[in-house]
């Protein structure tokens, strides 16, 4: 079973500034197999990021997923106030299995 | 536009069954996966399982297995989640979500609203 571990768990930065976000696996896994979502409090999660650096429909270019292996991050430029949020990695096994990783914090400086 | 809408709130005693639901709506209902993923009060999200509503095929999270079942009517583009015999530890949010096709076919692209579950006596 994958295990995602991401870091850190809170990131305090400024508007404007640029996030970057990790996403380590327990073992080397596909691009193919990597997302990344974007949960605001009291809504449920958004699709961001698929296939490690995809976007979704409808995702500024301000976010772009990068990585292989067991390495991947999720880079947000240009910090928006509507970015601050839980992003969380999700890996897709075996048997239609997903994890998810435990989430990081982005908050306001 | 696609569309998942939740079943509402519900507030439960420990030992209580209870069956929550998850409409899909402007897709082929048949035709996509449905998962159902746990949020525990501010915690992460955790995969439970997923089901093909066209054949019932379901998969389900080891950590879920026995604890849950997941179904789905097709006649009526719905999923369900049940629990025989809740437990306080059932206390979360709980999304439905439709695992997407094509170059979507690893993630959840749609989710639905949430429905609380409260298990409080």
């Amino acid at each position: 079973e994958i295990v995602l571990t991401q870091s850190p768990g809170t990131l305090s930065l400024s508007p404007g500034e640029t996030a970057t976000l990790s996403c380590r696996a327990s073992q080397s896994i596909s691009t193919t197999y990597l997302a990344w979502y974007q949960q605001k409090p009291g809504q449920p999660p958004r699709l961001l990021i698929y296939g490690a650096s995809s976007r979704a429909t409808g995702i500024p270019d301000r976010f772009s997923g990068s990585g292989s292996g067991t390495d991947f991050a999720l880079t947000i430029s240009r910090l928006e106030p509507e970015d601050f949020a839980v992003y969380y990695c999700q890996h897709y096994g075996m048997s239609r299995a997903y994890t998810f990783g435990q989430g990081t914090k982005l908050e306001i400086k | 536009e696609v569309q998942l809408v939740q079943s509402g709130a519900e507030v439960k005693k420990p030992g209580e069954s209870l069956k929550i639901s998850c409409k899909g709506s402007e897709y082929s209902f048949n035709n996509y996966w449905i998962g159902w993923v746990r949020q525990m009060p501010g915690k992460g999200l955790e995969w439970m399982g997923v089901i093909y509503p066209g054949d019932s095929d379901t998969r389900y999270s080891p950590s879920f297995q026995g604890q849950v079942t997941i179904s789905a009517d097709k006649s009526i583009s719905t999923a369900y989640l049940q629990w025989s015999s809740l437990k306080a530890s059932d206390t979360a949010m709980y999304y439905c979500a439709r695992q997407g096709r094509g170059p979507y076919s690893k993630v959840f692209d749609y989710w639905g609203q949430g429905t609380l579950v409260t298990v409080s006596s």
